[in-house]
């Protein structure tokens, strides 16, 4: 079936590490967004591409930092930079070269990520 | 650029009545709208979209939405909800003359007592 996998599902880390997320997807989609959920405050765009090897930061990409070196992989670095970075990560797809483009999005099912 | 409202952060309803989710964009310009879900701890997935056409949409699991230009509302609604209703629900715009990427609610958390 296709579908977008992140992993993991849930990780720990320690304040000053950086740490990865994977997003791989195999529904031929151009373009990969990053989110950030927090409760109450909705989805907020960290990171989105359009195709291999480009990226756009989003609205609070500090701290953050991304790949697009495959279509079907677009993992998301949280570095130590970060100041809060305990939250509830989305990974998405699109279709963009459709008529018409519609923004429709597909998710993954998340990575929740807490700080000790 | 575009920003979406949903009036109500929780919306506590008993099993069995109808429930309506309210949701206001900014711009009266042609929009495309979408609802979502999110169940807990897992991903949004479409419960329904408006592109064009009839302003009544119907999605999964038995819900609506009603697109009022006007207004510029999308509000969701069901008549009967179940136990299994209960979640997350996001509104969403996309502007079809600029960016593609869509902007998102803060949400509403539905919550169905037995």
């Amino acid at each position: 079936d296709g579908g977008i996998t992140q992993s993991p599902k849930y990780l720990f880390r320690k304040e000053g590490q950086n740490v990865t997320l994977s997003c791989e997807q195999n529904l031929n989609h151009d373009a990969m967004y990053w989110y950030r959920q927090d409760p109450g405050q909705g989805l907020r765009l960290i990171y989105y591409s359009q195709i291999v090897n480009d990226f756009q930061k989003g609205d609070i990409a500090e701290g953050y930092s991304v790949s697009r070196e495959k279509k079907e992989s677009f993992p998301l670095t949280v570095t130590s930079a970060q100041k809060n970075p305990t939250a509830f990560y989305l990974c998405a797809s699109s279709i963009i070269r459709a008529d018409p483009n519609t923004g429709e999005l597909f998710f993954g099912e998340g990575s929740r990520l807490t700080v000790l | 650029a575009q920003s979406v409202t949903q009036l109500d952060s929780q919306v506590p309803v008993f099993e069995e009545a109808p429930v309506e989710l309210r949701c206001n964009y900014s711009s009266s310009v042609s929009v495309y709208l979408f609802w979502y879900v999110q169940y807990p701890n897992q991903g949004l997935q479409l419960l329904l979209k408006y592109l064009s056409g009839s302003t009544l949409v119907k999605g999964i699991n038995g819900f609506e939405a009603e697109f009022n230009k006007s207004q510029t509302s999308f509000h969701l609604r069901k008549p009967s909800v179940h136990i299994s209703d209960t979640a997350e629900y996001f509104c969403a715009v996309s502007d079809p003359g600029g960016s593609y990427i869509p902007t998102f609610g803060r949400g509403t958390s539905l919550i169905v007592h037995p």
